[in-house]
């Protein structure tokens, strides 16, 4: 029964390259947030999304960041033109559906700009 | 919007014996739920205890319990008997309750975190 899956679990990437991160959720979760954790602070919400749909974005920046969450496969939070700011773990956590109170979270993605 | 502060960046215990880490939250609601994380150095979030505010009981998992004071709107996690494995970053978590709230009200919030060390 595999939990929340994320890859790549570390991603380098110079200032201006795009970022592109996935996350799987658990079998049978519909529903998947975003969070970023930057060094020394706790994790901020930025996007929830459903199958298809983006439900609220907003913790989201306005400008570079896009996410989504294809009717199948994983979904993608997406950073264009990536700058040093942006290095951060990126979290994803799955719930099986709206009225669930439990997040499962992935292992992260550490995204390093250099 | 809710907040959540977590005042004690850092803290240390003894093996064996037992530490509280403190936590406060601000809200105008009257249904949610709190809930303390656990990040080791592998940075996983691991759920440790969750608590409906709408319980008055503490909630007790094993080495760990709460002490939930919703007037005070403070929500502290025991750890008895700590051990090396307990050694992580612990962040404590808001979450609204509405079944049929927004979008928005589904995320967690997130305090800063505490570091926890263990001291064998």
């Amino acid at each position: 029964n595999a939990g929340v899956m994320q890859n790549p679990r570390h991603l380098v990437r110079r200032r201006g390259q795009e970022a592109r991160l996935r996350c799987s959720p658990m079998k049978g979760h519909s529903h998947v947030y975003w969070y970023r954790q930057l060094p020394e602070e706790g994790l901020k919400f930025m996007v929830y999304l459903q199958k298809e749909n983006i439900i609220d974005e907003s913790g989201m920046p306005k400008e570079r960041f896009s996410a989504e969450f294809p009717k199948e496969g994983p979904s993608i939070l997406r950073i264009q033109q990536v700058v040093r700011g942006d290095s951060a773990a990126y979290f994803c956590a799955s719930s099986p559906g709206a009225a669930s109170y439990e997040q499962y979270f992935g292992p992260g993605t550490r995204l390093t700009v250099t | 919007a809710q907040t959540v502060t977590q005042s004690q960046p850092e803290m240390s215990v003894q093996e064996a014996e037992t530490v509280t880490l403190s936590c406060t939250y601000d809200t105008s609601e009257s249904d949610y739920y709190l809930f303390w994380y656990k990040q080791p150095p592998s940075r996983q979030m691991i759920l440790v205890i969750r608590q409906e505010a709408y319980k008055q009981q503490n909630a007790t998992e094993n080495r760990f319990s709460v002490n939930f004071q919703k007037a005070a709107k403070s929500f502290s996690l025991k750890i008895s008997d700590s051990q090396l494995g307990d050694a992580a970053m612990y962040f404590c978590a808001y979450r609204s309750y509405s079944l049929i709230s927004s979008g928005s009200a589904r995320q967690l919030t997130f305090g800063s975190g505490t570091q926890l060390t263990v001291l064998p």
